[in-house]
């Protein structure tokens, strides 16, 4: 079956613009999750949805948002675009929450590599 | 905070060798994978593996949960091992750390042919 679909594979913005990013998880995959890597910080975890709520937040501005629909797909969103904003934005999914074994593991997807200028 | 610490953090092999990466974490575990991440940025799944001994071909990874560390063995490198290694750990939750995991910096692997 088809893994996580990322899109846009590749996108360069300047500062101040803002941009949406999309991910459809596995099918049958009910939690998705967005995470962020830079060489400075390394993998960082934005937020996780599951059935169209957030359920966890990770240390990031509000500049930074998503959400989930009924279908699973997610979007993320950054307004206001920083340079320090340029990175690799992973989005992985799993069957249910992660403390439950055997519906937690994540599968991720080739992600959005983002360019601020 | 929490801490998950890889190492080493670079290993560099010629083809055929055998190797190991540790990934060691400050406190219990729900969760925890091992990552190939390539060239091309994906997370590859290695393992899923809380705890105990898996096998996968020439790769075998064990968690020994009690002592909070955690191997990743690979036998007989070749050149397409090479990449980035990532442990990712969800810390039994206290409080708010329900479903996120963290993860290490990383061991880079090249293997030579």
């Amino acid at each position: 079956k088809a893994g996580v679909t990322q899109t846009p594979r590749y996108l360069i913005k300047t500062r101040g613009q803002q941009v949406t990013l999309s991910c459809s998880p596995i099918s049958g995959h009910r939690s998705v999750s967005w995470y962020q890597q830079t060489p400075g910080q390394g993998l960082q975890f934005l937020f996780e949805y599951f059935s169209e709520t957030q359920r966890n937040k990770g240390n990031f501005p509000g500049r930074f948002s998503g959400r989930q629909f009924s279908n699973s797909r997610s979007e993320m969103n950054v307004s206001t675009l920083e340079l320090g904003d340029s990175a690799l934005y992973l989005c992985a999914s799993s069957l249910g929450i992660l403390r439950v074994a055997n519906t937690g593991e994540l599968f991720f997807g080739e992600g959005s590599r983002l360019t601020v200028l | 905070g929490i801490q998950v610490e890889q190492s080493p953090p670079d290993l560099i092999l010629q083809e055929g060798a055998n190797s190991t990466l540790r990934c060691n974490f400050s406190d219990s575990v729900n969760n925890l994978q091992w990552f190939h991440q390539n060239p091309w940025g994906q997370l590859i799944n290695l393992f899923y593996i809380p705890s105990g001994t898996k096998q996968n071909g020439r790769l075998s990874a064990t968690t020994v949960a009690t002592e909070r560390y955690s191997l990743l063995y690979i036998s007989s490198s070749q050149t397409t091992d090479s990449g980035v290694y990532f442990c990712a750990v969800e810390i039994n939750p206290r409080g708010s750390t329900l479903g996120r995991l963290y993860f290490g910096r990383g061991t880079q692997l090249t293997v030579w042919p």
